[in-house]
């Protein structure tokens, strides 16, 4: 398969706890993407990295959330001191980094279940 | 009020029939519109991409965009009971900026 993994696909945490969540994209994009999903409504960007950096970051990103792509391949998303609003499907995307294109695509999500 | 609106739905059709999804938007800076499809606990798949007014085709499927309007729509005809899922709208403005703005949805029902 060489889609976007995701993993793991359920994360059921109790409030207070840190989960890490991780990426791996198609291979060649180097354009990576964090959403988050909740029930009912499309997804919301949290953050985009191109390569390493990481060059957009939404207002949803709170200092609680940290997101990382050390070599520019993998990424992780970090969720420190859970808080039941955390309840979500994360969803992870890439894109191609040559030419003018804006689609991405998506991994199966993580579905992070605050209790 | 929202960037991207969209019909919740459920649409419910019967197999065969032809289905009109549509978004308004409202930040006439959008230049790059998607169509993903979710099936339920799935990621969105990507549909259709096009870029600036016109129209896209595909197979069953078709994307049009209005930008004098700010309303885009997707057709598919000869609707399979395969085809029931949720179908999402998205857009960029481009210039740089990567980040997708989706709308909420519509669930549609193909009924055999």
């Amino acid at each position: 398969d060489t889609g976007v993994s995701q993993d793991p696909r359920h994360k059921i945490t109790k409030r207070g706890q840190n989960v890490t969540f991780r990426c791996d994209p198609i291979s060649e994009h180097n354009r990576l993407y964090w959403y988050r999903q909740t029930l009912g409504q499309g997804p919301e960007f949290l953050t985009y990295f191109q390569n390493e950096a990481q060059l957009e970051k939404s207002r949803l990103l709170s200092d609680r959330f940290s997101a990382e792509r050390p070599k520019g391949s993998f990424s992780t998303l970090e969720i420190q001191r859970t808080e039941q609003g955390d309840s979500a499907m994360y969803l992870c995307a890439s894109s191609p980094g040559a030419g003018v294109t804006y689609e991405q695509y998506f991994g199966p999500g993580t579905r992070l279940t605050v209790t | 009020q929202k960037e991207v609106e969209q019909d919740p739905g459920p649409l419910s059709v019967p197999e065969g029939a032809i289905v009109s999804l549509n978004c308004t938007y409202s930040n006439s800076a959008f230049q790059y519109f998607m169509w993903y499809r979710q099936y339920s606990r799935k990621g969105p798949e990507l549909l259709m991409y096009t870029y600036s007014s016109g129209n896209k085709e595909d197979g069953r499927f078709t994307a049009q965009v209005d930008k004098s309007s700010k309303y885009i729509s997707l057709f598919i005809r000869d609707s399979q009971p395969s085809d029931s899922a949720t179908y999402l709208c998205a857009m960029s403005a481009g210039t740089g900026r990567r980040a997708l703005t989706f709308g909420s949805g519509t669930r549609l029902q193909v009924q055999p």
